[in-house]
């Protein structure tokens, strides 16, 4: 079975600076992908960014880069130059090739002026 | 639109009652999710499409949870006898892949609230 978890309920982050969120996976299953999303109050859930277990390097989205440890089974989302704008609930996610995706429980972030 | 589309936004309904949830995905789009999300928690898997099969609803909770897609393009979600504990939001997404590991975008989703 999969598992996700991300053991930080809650974050602060002065503006400007930069965040790591954290997030730990456990699958016995060679292939897979990771996902990062954010989820402001509103409800929707935005795509931030994509590591399939084969790539070699971290995965890199404008200010979002995914600190990808295969070994240690980590995935951890680093934003640079926090923005008031990037308030919000950050889930971790895993899909199998069957599409299945399983979710962590979220890290609530809060960007400070 | 061009976006996942989620009717209701907003669903009250009276223990007991059945309710009816509507998605529409990007068009196109081969693969569909439903999840469930309770308050302050990460969505939980229920069921997931591709075109008009039905592949996986091993996370559906009960047998009064069904879920359909037809044709192909827009599902429902079917709550029957609904139950306090059924409260949530019910979100869903479609992706472009057949499997695998393409994007998924996401409804806004329908919170239902049973009373």
């Amino acid at each position: 079975a999969q598992k996700i978890t991300q053991t930080q309920p809650g974050m602060f982050v002065q503006e400007k600076e930069a965040v790591t969120l954290d997030c730990t996976y456990d699958t016995s299953d060679p292939s897979y992908g990771l996902f990062w999303y954010k989820q402001p109050s509103s409800g929707e859930m935005i795509f931030l960014i994509y590591q399939g277990s084969y790539d070699q390097q971290n995965a890199t989205e404008g200010r979002y880069s995914l600190n990808f440890q295969k070994a240690r089974k980590s995935a951890n989302l680093v934003i640079s130059a926090s923005q008031l704008g990037d308030s919000a609930m950050y889930f971790c996610a895993m899909r199998d090739r069957a599409g299945k995706s399983t979710f962590g429980d979220g890290t609530t972030l809060t960007v400070k002026p | 639109g061009a976006g996942v589309s989620q009717s209701p936004r907003y669903k009250v309904a009276k223990r007991g009652q059945d309710v009816a949830l509507r998605c529409d995905p990007i068009s196109g789009h081969v693969s569909l999710f439903w999840y469930q999300q309770a308050l302050g928690q990460g969505p939980e898997f229920l069921t997931y499409f591709q075109n008009e099969a039905q592949l996986d609803k091993s996370g559906l909770p009960s047998d009064r949870f069904f879920a359909e897609r037809p044709e192909g393009s827009v599902s429902t979600l079917k709550i029957q006898r609904t139950q306090q504990e059924d409260s949530a939001v019910y979100l869903c997404a479609s992706s472009l892949g057949g499997q695998g590991f393409t994007e998924a975008f996401f409804g806004q989703g329908t919170r239902l609230t049973v009373v």
